[in-house]
C-alpha cells in the first residue's frame, strides 16, 4: 500500500492559469514532507520542506502548504519553463534513518 | 552551494563488463544515498551511508557494489548487471540522517545495459 499518493498524475494547464497538485499521506507520525521538481532525465531538484500542520513555504510562483493528512503545491501564474514532474517524499516516525517514501509523481506541462 | 556531482552523465555497458560510478559532494554532508529510478517510477532507495559507514542496503543484489573512500566520495561498483537494471541512478547527500535534513540530489547517471 503507498504510503505516500499524488494527484493527479498529470496536469496540463495554460501560462497564467493557477492549480494546486496534491500530495496525501496516510504514515503516523510525520517527520517531515519534501517536495521536489525533477526535469526530464535529471536528478530531483529540491524545493520545500514542511514540518508541521499549519506550514506554509513561498518560492517565486510556487507555494507549499502543510495539514495533517496532505499537501498541496500551489501554482500561481505558472509558465512553460514550470514545466516538470513534482516529486513529494515523506520521513515519518517508522522510517529506516535517513529514508525517504517518495509518491509516484505529477507530471505538470504548462503550455503558451 | 547545494551540489552533487555524479559521472558520467550516460554511461552504456555490457552484461559481462565492469564500471564504477561516482558522486562527490563538498558540502560537508556525512550521509550520502544512492537510489535507482526507472522510468516514470519515483526513486527507490538502494544504500544509505552515514559517516563513511553503510547503514542501509535495501536487499540490492550483489552486482552492485558501493564504496564510500571518504566524506565527499561515494562509489557504485557495477558488475554483470542485467537489461532490466537500466535505470536512472541517482546520489543524494544530506547533513546527516536526522528527520529534519534536507537530501539534495545530483543530475543522476543514465545507464543502459545492452
Amino acid at each position: 500500500e503507498d504510503q505516500v499518493t499524488q494527484s493527479p498524475e498529470a496536469l496540463r494547464l495554460q501560462e497564467g492559469e493557477s492549480s494546486s497538485l496534491n500530495c496525501s499521506y496516510t504514515v503516523s507520525g510525520l517527520r517531515g514532507l519534501f517536495w521536489y521538481r525533477q526535469d526530464p532525465g535529471k536528478g530531483p531538484e529540491f524545493l520545500f520542506t514542511l514540518y508541521s500542520a499549519g506550514e506554509e513555504k513561498e518560492k517565486e510562483r510556487l507555494k507549499a502548504t502543510l495539514t495533517k493528512k496532505e499537501s498541496f503545491l500551489h501554482i500561481t501564474a505558472p509558465k512553460p519553463e514550470d514545466s516538470a514532474t513534482y516529486l513529494c517524499a515523506v520521513r515519518h516516525r517508522g522510517s529506516t534513518l535517513g529514508r525517504l517514501y517518495f509518491g509516484r509523481g505529477t507530471q505538470l506541462t504548462v503550455w503558451p | 552551494d547545494t551540489e552533487v556531482t555524479q559521472t558520467p552523465k550516460h554511461l552504456v555497458m555490457g552484461m559481462t563488463n565492469k564500471k564504477s560510478l561516482k558522486c562527490e559532494q563538498h558540502m560537508g554532508h556525512r550521509a550520502m544515498y544512492w537510489y535507482k529510478q526507472k522510468a516514470k517510477k519515483p526513486p527507490e532507495l538502494m544504500f544509505v551511508y552515514s559517516y563513511e559507514k553503510l547503514s542501509i542496503n535495501e536487499s540490492v543484489p550483489s552486482r552492485f557494489s558501493p564504496e564510500c573512500p571518504n566524506s565527499s566520495l561515494l562509489n557504485l561498483h557495477l558488475h554483470a548487471l542485467q537489461p532490466e537494471d537500466s535505470a536512472l541512478y541517482l546520489c543524494a547527500s544530506s547533513q546527516d540522517l536526522g528527520d529534519n535534513t534536507e537530501a539534495f540530489f545530483g543530475q543522476g547517471t543514465r545507464l543502459t545495459v545492452v
